[in-house]
């Protein structure tokens, strides 16, 4: 069974300061892991994806996740937080059907 | 390109009545996806369609929920009669399926907000 863990309901980060969303997970074969932000009033927006491939993974707005197997993490990061990245952020990762499994969500928020 | 589209973005409505949510997906996209998020709670899963056919409606909670994709277009989520704790975000993502041999990132709709009292 596949499901996601996202330990902190709030991250807060001073404007400039490098930020870490966590998210680990649980697969039953190879991890697909996704990315999602949520800004106020939007829709879910996609922000990077691992499938295969370099651990490190880069994606819009200057985000990058590190897919660490022998933690089972697939931690968000950027290396200097903007004050427009506050936002809802989901971890998923996609079962074997192509439907996406979500963890709870954390509230980013950047502070000026 | 439009994006997916939900409508309405907002719904109240009373208990035992019914609500139905509306999603066009992007245009081409065969993979249709209804999810859920009640407040505070993950994501939830409802079912996935392929075209006009049902692939995956395991997510569903109850037969209340009736989810219709006619002609493989848009997709309709009818909840009748709607309980308290359907209250929620109903959201809708659309895919191409495959590209390059690699299944393609699903897209989202901005949701709809449903609250019922």
């Amino acid at each position: 069974a596949q499901s996601v863990a996202q330990p902190e309901d709030q991250v807060n980060v001073a404007e400039g300061n490098p930020l870490t969303v966590k998210c680990t997970y649980s697969v039953s074969g190879n991890p697909y892991l996704f990315w999602y932000v949520q800004y106020p009033n939007r829709g879910l927006q996609f922000l990077l994806k691992y499938i295969t491939g370099d651990n490190l993974v880069k994606g819009s707005y200057g985000f990058e996740a590190e897919f660490n197997k022998s933690q089972t993490s697939f931690h968000l990061k950027k290396p200097s937080a903007l004050v427009s990245d506050s936002a809802l952020y989901f971890c998923a990762v996609r079962s074997r059907g192509n439907n996406l499994f979500f963890g709870t969500g954390t509230r980013l928020t950047v502070i000026p | 390109e439009a994006g997916v589209t939900q409508f309405p973005s907002h719904s109240v409505i009373e208990k035992g009545q019914t609500v139905t949510l509306r999603c066009d997906p992007i245009s081409g996209h065969d993979n249709l996806y209804w999810y859920r998020r009640v407040m505070g709670k993950e994501i939830k899963f409802l079912l996935h369609f392929v075209k006009e056919s049902k692939q995956d409606e395991s997510g569903m909670p109850n037969n209340r929920f009736l989810a219709e994709r006619t002609g493989g277009t848009y997709s309709t989520l009818k909840v009748q009669p709607a309980e308290l704790e359907d209250s929620g975000v109903y959201f809708c993502a659309s895919s191409q399926g495959w590209n390059r041999g690699l299944r393609t990132e699903a897209f989202f709709g901005q949701g709809t907000r449903l609250t019922v009292v």
